[in-house]
């Protein structure tokens, strides 16, 4: 089982429309997560962390994180186009300060 | 990107010949990490830094060594490349910040490189 699991997509999303992406992640003891944006050819970009459980917002993102479930999610509410890319989710693992990442789910905004 | 760089951004080589690509960071931060992404396989983390001279293996280290005699600068060296070391290699730091969290890891641009 990896470490870190997403939903391997690609998720099209009509402009304007909420897209939802998941993320699991198999260490119970996890206490730190991320969300990174991707555009094609291009570094990945930290968009969101959350630590405690619930709902963390940032303009039109909102993370959720349930550790008693282990997955945390990304919502992106009124999808532009400019959202199009791939989402990576990133989970600290052990007692390092390494992260384990998923393989990422591409989003596509369709206007 | 958080005063990240890496050089060179492209590079194409041979077989068997060696390389090393470089990362320099304005930041301070004393956690230097090198991945490399490849379609399918998303982010694997080859060899990261915690401090000068201080460097650890990850899950794809065979083939790359690292080393860190300043705070600013991680190198990775392939020794003999190959085929199968073609990929976009990104470097990463992280530490602690006034912004961020201590595990909140930013990137650099990136290098492409090619083993023909």
């Amino acid at each position: 089982q990896k470490e870190v699991e997403q939903n391997s997509g690609p998720l099209s999303v009509p402009e304007g429309a909420i897209a939802s992406l998941n993320c699991t992640y198999s260490d119970r003891g996890s206490q730190s997560f991320f969300w990174y944006r991707q555009y094609s050819g291009k570094s990945p970009e930290l968009i969101m962390s959350i630590y405690s459980n619930g709902d963390k917002e940032d303009g039109r993102f909102t993370a959720q994180l349930n550790k008693a479930s282990q997955y945390v999610s990304l919502l992106i509410r009124d999808s532009q186009p400019s959202d199009s890319a791939t989402y990576l989710c990133a989970v600290k693992t052990g007692d390092d300060y390494k992260l384990s990442f998923g393989a990422g789910t591409t989003v596509t905004v369709r206007a | 990107d958080a005063g990240i760089t890496q050089s060179p951004r492209h590079k194409v080589t041979e077989t068997g010949t060696p390389v090393t690509l470089r990362c320099h960071q304005t930041e301070n931060h004393r956690y230097m990490y090198w991945y490399r992404q490849d379609p399918g396989h998303g982010l694997r983390l080859i060899h990261y830094s915690y401090g000068v001279k201080d460097t650890d293996k990850g899950e794809v280290s065979d083939g790359y060594s690292v080393s860190r005699s300043k705070t600013e600068d991680f190198l990775l060296t392939l020794e003999s490349a190959t085929s199968s070391q073609t990929s976009v290699y990104f470097c990463a730091i992280s530490g602690p910040s006034l912004a961020g969290g201590p595990y909140e890891q930013y990137f650099g641009p990136g290098t492409r490189l090619t083993v023909t």
